[in-house]
């Protein structure tokens, strides 16, 4: 079935740093991918989507790019701020649902 | 637009007792899912309502579970005879489902079961 691999661990950083979280993709065709974010206390909040192959997401200062040669959805951003911290999801969308990865805890120290 | 809101935002209950979880969708929504969330996990799809038919469960709903959205409108999620194996965050999102419009879907806060 569809399913997400984030990479492993939480993310530790400074502020300022660059971001990189990996994230890949098993599907059947070729679904919409995105990333959700969750900040402490609060429900999953959509980060930014891709709907077909080379499509760049963008929101907040974070990009994601849609690569269907890798089937990847790797997220990034440039120069992260405290306000970052939180946890990060990759999603595909499939089968009439949503797939998940297991999340990344990124925690930017001032 | 308030959007997607659950109730009770947390429950605390003792094995073996049964539990209800309401969810209300942003009120055009023509579809509404259910998923759990185990800590260190990422949610995993329940099952999902297009309109008021149930159209898809997942092996993970045993016969304990039964979701019902009787106008199309709220949903609830009931657990009948509680396990501590059911200790976890049950979200709400509802989407749009239409010709043009997108899979986005929205999520509510979730509630957190506790099971003792």
């Amino acid at each position: 079935g569809d399913s997400v691999t984030q990479m492993e661990g939480p993310v530790t950083l400074s502020e300022e740093a660059f971001l990189t979280i990996n994230c890949t993709y098993t599907a059947t065709g070729y679904p919409s991918l995105f990333w959700y974010v969750q900040y402490p206390g609060e429900g999953l909040q959509l980060l930014l989507k891709a709907t077909k192959a080379d499509d760049k997401g963008s929101n907040k200062g974070f990009e994601a790019t849609y690569r269907k040669e890798t089937t990847s959805f790797h997220l990034e951003k440039g120069s992260v701020q405290v306000s970052d911290s939180a946890v990060y999801f990759c999603a595909l969308y499939g089968n009439n649902r949503l797939a998940f990865g297991k999340g990344n805890q990124v925690v930017v120290i001032p | 637009d308030t959007g997607v809101s659950q109730n009770p935002r947390h429950k605390i209950t003792k094995r073996g007792q049964n539990v209800t979880f309401r969810c209300d969708p942003i009120s055009e929504h023509n579809r509404l899912y259910w998923y759990r969330q185990t800590l260190g996990q990422g949610p995993e799809f329940l099952t999902y309502f297009q309109n008021e038919a149930q159209l898809e469960k997942s092996r993970l709903l045993s016969d304990r579970f039964s979701a019902e959205r009787p106008k199309g409108s709220f949903s609830t999620l009931e657990i009948q005879r509680t396990e501590q194996g059911d200790s976890a965050m049950y979200l709400c999102a509802s989407s749009l489902i239409g010709a043009g419009v997108s899979d986005e879907q929205f999520f509510g806060p979730g509630t957190r079961l506790t099971v003792l």
